[in-house]
């Protein structure tokens, strides 16, 4: 079973950069076949998604983000990351990784439990 | 970005109701929606994918149909765990673009 689990400091303050890393277990991020993603919710609102990395390390990032997006591997721990830098308020969002099917539909299969993030001096 | 609007935004049933749920996408893309329940708190869960394509594990009674910018999510004889936010997703056009939710609580 798939399991993914995301980790970060619970707050950031404004213009810094927001870190988090997504553990996986029971899947391979060295391997096809999936993209890895990160996706928000900011506060009752609906989600937005982030990008997503391949196993190439090709990255694929939401232009609306873009210039302060970069999502990362480590592969010798099966982890990849998301940084996000220059953070306002607007970024407080509950932050999920997911697993990504490649092929028709690219469902987001797996996801984790999330992490809040607030970003406040 | 491609524009997913779901509707009702919120509606309230009883258990052993049937509720449909509409989605309906900016622009046509084929089959190329996803469904996911969202419990508060809580991660969202794959329900259907490919517009009608059951997730393993997801009970029958939940059934997806559609295809170009007109799709719905129908929940036949609700239970008491199937009270969520439900979004719909499209990913034939990038950016990967959800909708706001439809809300489904007990009447």
């Amino acid at each position: 079973q798939v399991q993914l689990q995301e980790s970060g400091p619970g707050l950031v303050k404004p213009s810094q950069t927001l870190s988090l890393t997504c553990t996986v277990s029971g899947g391979s991020i060295s391997r096809g076949g999936h993209y890895w993603s990160w996706i928000r919710q900011r506060p009752g609102k609906g989600l937005e998604w982030i990008g997503y990395i391949y196993y190439t390390g090709e990255t694929f990032y939401n232009p609306s983000l873009k210039s302060r997006v970069i999502i990362s591997p480590d592969t010798s721990k099966n982890q990849f990351s998301l940084n996000l830098n220059s953070v306002t308020a607007a970024d407080t969002a509950l932050y999920f990784c997911a697993r990504v099917e490649v092929g028709h539909s690219t469902p987001f299969d797996y996801w984790g439990q999330g992490t809040l993030v607030t970003v406040s001096s | 970005d491609i524009q997913v609007t779901q509707s009702p935004s919120s509606l309230s049933a009883s258990v052993g109701d049937r509720v449909t749920l509409s989605c309906r996408t900016s622009q046509a893309i084929s089959d190329f929606v996803n469904w996911y329940q969202q419990m508060p708190g809580k991660a969202p869960k794959l329900v259907i994918y490919a517009a009608s394509t059951l997730q393993n594990g997801v009970p029958s009674r939940f059934s997806g149909s559609g295809s170009g910018t007109d799709f719905t999510l129908t929940i036949n004889s609700l239970q008491p765990e199937d009270f969520a936010t439900y979004y719909c997703q499209q990913t034939y056009f990038s950016p990967p673009t959800f909708g706001q939710g439809t809300k489904v609580d007990i009447k």
